[in-house]
Protein backbone atom coordinates (compact mmCIF):
# COMPACT_ATOMS: atom_id res chain seq x y z
CA UNK A 1 0.00 0.00 0.00
CA UNK A 2 2.09 2.91 -1.05
CA UNK A 3 1.45 6.27 -1.38
CA UNK A 4 1.07 8.30 -4.87
CA UNK A 5 3.44 10.63 -6.02
CA UNK A 6 2.35 14.36 -6.59
CA UNK A 7 4.85 17.49 -6.85
CA UNK A 8 4.75 19.22 -3.40
CA UNK A 9 3.91 22.48 -4.61
CA UNK A 10 2.80 24.23 -8.02
CA UNK A 11 1.99 28.13 -8.57
CA UNK A 12 0.26 30.20 -11.09
CA UNK A 13 -0.53 33.83 -11.57
CA UNK A 14 -4.66 34.46 -11.84
CA UNK A 15 -5.82 33.75 -15.24
CA UNK A 16 -3.30 31.15 -15.76
CA UNK A 17 -3.82 27.31 -15.80
CA UNK A 18 -1.84 24.38 -13.86
CA UNK A 19 -1.66 21.08 -14.04
CA UNK A 20 -1.07 18.23 -10.78
CA UNK A 21 0.68 15.36 -11.61
CA UNK A 22 0.29 12.02 -9.63
CA UNK A 23 1.84 8.63 -10.25
CA UNK A 24 1.14 5.39 -9.29
CA UNK A 25 1.41 2.26 -10.48
CA UNK A 26 -0.13 -0.70 -12.62
CA UNK A 27 -1.75 -2.32 -9.79
CA UNK A 28 -3.72 1.31 -8.62
CA UNK A 29 -3.59 4.59 -11.52
CA UNK A 30 -2.87 2.27 -14.35
CA UNK A 31 -5.35 -0.81 -13.64
CA UNK A 32 -8.46 1.26 -12.58
CA UNK A 33 -10.17 4.13 -13.59
CA UNK A 34 -10.99 5.15 -10.08
CA UNK A 35 -9.24 8.39 -9.82
CA UNK A 36 -9.96 11.20 -7.86
CA UNK A 37 -9.05 14.68 -6.82
CA UNK A 38 -9.61 16.70 -3.72
CA UNK A 39 -9.40 20.01 -2.68
CA UNK A 40 -8.94 20.88 1.13
CA UNK A 41 -8.35 24.39 2.58
CA UNK A 42 -6.51 24.92 6.13
CA UNK A 43 -8.88 23.61 8.98
CA UNK A 44 -10.99 22.26 6.31
CA UNK A 45 -12.56 18.72 5.29
CA UNK A 46 -11.33 17.88 1.80
CA UNK A 47 -13.95 17.91 -1.08
CA UNK A 48 -13.92 16.31 -4.53
CA UNK A 49 -13.30 17.63 -7.88
CA UNK A 50 -12.64 15.32 -10.29
CA UNK A 51 -14.25 11.77 -9.79
CA UNK A 52 -13.60 8.40 -11.93
CA UNK A 53 -10.58 10.18 -13.71
CA UNK A 54 -12.36 12.97 -15.69
CA UNK A 55 -16.40 13.23 -14.34
CA UNK A 56 -17.18 16.81 -12.30
CA UNK A 57 -19.06 16.44 -9.99
CA UNK A 58 -22.58 19.24 -10.00
CA UNK A 59 -21.48 22.30 -8.53
CA UNK A 60 -17.21 21.95 -9.37
CA UNK A 61 -16.35 24.56 -11.86
CA UNK A 62 -15.23 23.53 -15.65
CA UNK A 63 -12.31 24.85 -14.81
CA UNK A 64 -11.27 21.76 -13.16
CA UNK A 65 -10.65 18.72 -15.84
CA UNK A 66 -9.02 15.21 -15.03
CA UNK A 67 -7.04 12.75 -17.46
CA UNK A 68 -4.93 9.69 -17.29
CA UNK A 69 -2.14 8.41 -19.17
CA UNK A 70 -0.90 4.86 -17.99
CA UNK A 71 0.04 4.94 -14.55
CA UNK A 72 -0.39 8.77 -14.15
CA UNK A 73 -3.24 11.37 -13.52
CA UNK A 74 -3.57 14.67 -13.74
CA UNK A 75 -5.12 17.50 -12.53
CA UNK A 76 -5.44 20.24 -14.73
CA UNK A 77 -6.79 23.99 -13.46
CA UNK A 78 -7.85 26.76 -16.32
CA UNK A 79 -8.09 30.24 -15.24
CA UNK A 80 -7.13 30.12 -11.71
CA UNK A 81 -8.47 32.00 -9.40
CA UNK A 82 -8.08 33.13 -5.98
CA UNK A 83 -10.01 30.58 -4.31
CA UNK A 84 -8.31 27.54 -6.19
CA UNK A 85 -5.02 27.95 -3.72
CA UNK A 86 -5.49 25.22 -1.56
CA UNK A 87 -3.89 21.23 -1.30
CA UNK A 88 -4.93 18.99 -3.90
CA UNK A 89 -5.02 15.76 -3.32
CA UNK A 90 -5.36 12.11 -5.54
CA UNK A 91 -6.91 9.12 -4.68
CA UNK A 92 -7.10 5.53 -6.81
CA UNK A 93 -8.88 2.45 -6.19
CA UNK A 94 -6.15 -0.01 -5.16
CA UNK A 95 -8.06 -3.40 -4.97
CA UNK A 96 -8.85 -3.57 -1.20
CA UNK A 97 -7.40 -0.06 -0.53
CA UNK A 98 -7.03 2.86 -1.21
CA UNK A 99 -3.69 4.70 -1.96
CA UNK A 100 -3.51 8.67 -1.85
CA UNK A 101 -0.90 10.45 -3.06
CA UNK A 102 1.44 13.00 -0.74
CA UNK A 103 -0.60 16.56 -1.83
CA UNK A 104 0.51 19.32 -3.92
CA UNK A 105 0.04 22.83 -2.34
CA UNK A 106 -1.47 25.06 -5.21
CA UNK A 107 0.01 28.98 -4.85
CA UNK A 108 -2.10 31.57 -6.52
CA UNK A 109 0.31 33.93 -7.08
CA UNK B 1 -29.15 17.48 3.05
CA UNK B 2 -26.51 14.74 3.20
CA UNK B 3 -24.00 14.96 6.56
CA UNK B 4 -22.00 13.41 8.59
CA UNK B 5 -20.60 14.15 12.18
CA UNK B 6 -17.46 12.35 13.79
CA UNK B 7 -16.84 12.48 17.32
CA UNK B 8 -14.62 10.68 20.40
CA UNK B 9 -11.52 12.11 19.83
CA UNK B 10 -9.16 13.30 22.20
CA UNK B 11 -5.96 12.39 24.15
CA UNK B 12 -5.12 8.55 24.74
CA UNK B 13 -1.50 7.43 26.42
CA UNK B 14 0.62 4.87 23.97
CA UNK B 15 -0.99 1.64 24.17
CA UNK B 16 -4.65 2.82 24.74
CA UNK B 17 -7.81 2.52 23.10
CA UNK B 18 -10.89 5.40 21.63
CA UNK B 19 -13.56 4.17 19.84
CA UNK B 20 -14.40 7.30 17.37
CA UNK B 21 -18.23 7.31 15.73
CA UNK B 22 -19.46 9.23 12.65
CA UNK B 23 -23.03 9.97 12.93
CA UNK B 24 -24.90 10.38 9.12
CA UNK B 25 -27.91 12.25 8.48
CA UNK B 26 -30.06 12.97 5.17
CA UNK B 27 -28.97 9.00 3.58
CA UNK B 28 -28.78 5.94 4.68
CA UNK B 29 -26.01 4.74 6.04
CA UNK B 30 -26.19 1.20 5.64
CA UNK B 31 -26.62 1.03 1.56
CA UNK B 32 -23.29 3.04 1.43
CA UNK B 33 -19.61 1.50 1.89
CA UNK B 34 -18.25 4.27 3.95
CA UNK B 35 -14.49 5.14 4.91
CA UNK B 36 -12.09 6.15 7.85
CA UNK B 37 -9.23 8.65 6.19
CA UNK B 38 -6.70 10.32 8.50
CA UNK B 39 -4.77 12.81 8.36
CA UNK B 40 -1.20 13.63 10.94
CA UNK B 41 -0.28 17.32 11.58
CA UNK B 42 0.54 18.99 8.77
CA UNK B 43 0.75 15.68 6.42
CA UNK B 44 -1.51 14.38 4.02
CA UNK B 45 -4.35 11.87 3.26
CA UNK B 46 -4.39 8.03 4.54
CA UNK B 47 -6.85 6.04 4.03
CA UNK B 48 -7.32 3.78 7.36
CA UNK B 49 -10.49 1.38 6.62
CA UNK B 50 -13.87 0.43 4.61
CA UNK B 51 -16.82 -1.12 5.23
CA UNK B 52 -18.92 -1.75 1.93
CA UNK B 53 -22.88 -1.55 1.51
CA UNK B 54 -24.90 -4.31 2.15
CA UNK B 55 -22.92 -7.19 2.93
CA UNK B 56 -20.59 -5.23 5.47
CA UNK B 57 -16.94 -6.73 3.87
CA UNK B 58 -14.31 -4.64 5.93
CA UNK B 59 -10.53 -3.73 4.52
CA UNK B 60 -8.25 -2.04 6.73
CA UNK B 61 -4.56 -0.20 5.62
CA UNK B 62 -2.01 -2.43 6.29
CA UNK B 63 -0.62 -0.08 9.30
CA UNK B 64 -4.12 -0.42 11.11
CA UNK B 65 -4.90 -4.14 10.21
CA UNK B 66 -5.24 -5.62 13.67
CA UNK B 67 -5.36 -3.09 16.02
CA UNK B 68 -8.61 -1.01 14.17
CA UNK B 69 -12.18 -2.82 13.72
CA UNK B 70 -14.47 -0.52 11.27
CA UNK B 71 -18.23 -1.45 12.10
CA UNK B 72 -21.67 0.47 11.75
CA UNK B 73 -25.10 0.29 13.83
CA UNK B 74 -27.94 0.64 11.37
CA UNK B 75 -30.14 1.31 13.90
CA UNK B 76 -28.42 4.50 14.82
CA UNK B 77 -27.40 5.09 11.44
CA UNK B 78 -23.72 5.45 12.53
CA UNK B 79 -20.51 4.32 11.52
CA UNK B 80 -17.64 3.69 13.81
CA UNK B 81 -14.22 3.31 14.65
CA UNK B 82 -12.78 1.07 17.14
CA UNK B 83 -8.79 2.04 17.98
CA UNK B 84 -6.80 -0.31 20.13
CA UNK B 85 -2.82 -0.51 20.86
CA UNK B 86 -2.71 3.11 19.67
CA UNK B 87 0.90 4.23 18.97
CA UNK B 88 1.92 7.67 18.69
CA UNK B 89 2.30 7.54 14.77
CA UNK B 90 -1.84 7.04 14.83
CA UNK B 91 -2.32 11.01 16.31
CA UNK B 92 -4.05 12.34 13.29
CA UNK B 93 -7.51 14.05 12.41
CA UNK B 94 -9.66 11.57 11.41
CA UNK B 95 -12.43 12.08 8.58
CA UNK B 96 -15.13 9.52 7.86
CA UNK B 97 -16.16 9.93 3.96
CA UNK B 98 -19.08 8.02 2.22
CA UNK B 99 -17.89 5.82 -1.05
CA UNK B 100 -20.56 7.39 -3.35
CA UNK B 101 -19.26 5.63 -6.22
CA UNK B 102 -15.66 4.75 -5.89
CA UNK B 103 -15.23 8.24 -4.34
CA UNK B 104 -15.33 9.51 -1.49
CA UNK B 105 -18.48 12.59 -0.35
CA UNK B 106 -19.19 13.71 1.71
CA UNK B 107 -16.94 14.12 4.45
CA UNK B 108 -17.22 14.73 7.91
CA UNK B 109 -15.83 18.09 9.96
CA UNK B 110 -13.09 15.25 11.14
CA UNK B 111 -12.08 14.34 14.88
CA UNK B 112 -8.86 14.56 16.60
CA UNK B 113 -6.93 11.59 17.84
CA UNK B 114 -3.76 12.32 20.00
CA UNK B 115 -1.52 9.67 20.98
CA UNK B 116 0.97 10.66 23.86
CA UNK B 117 2.08 9.88 27.10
Amino acid sequence: QSALTQPRSVSGSPGQSVTISCTGTSSDVGHYNYVSWYQQHPGKAPKVMIYDVSKRPSGVPDRFSGSKSGNTASLSISGLQAEDEADYYCCSYAGTSWAFGGGTQLTVL
Amino acid sequence: EVHLVESGGGLVQPGGSLRLSCAASGFTLSTYGMNWVRQAPGKGLQWVAGIAGGGGRTDYADSVKGRFTVSRDNSKNTLYLQMNSLRAEDTAAYYCARDEAMWFDPWGQGTLVTVSS
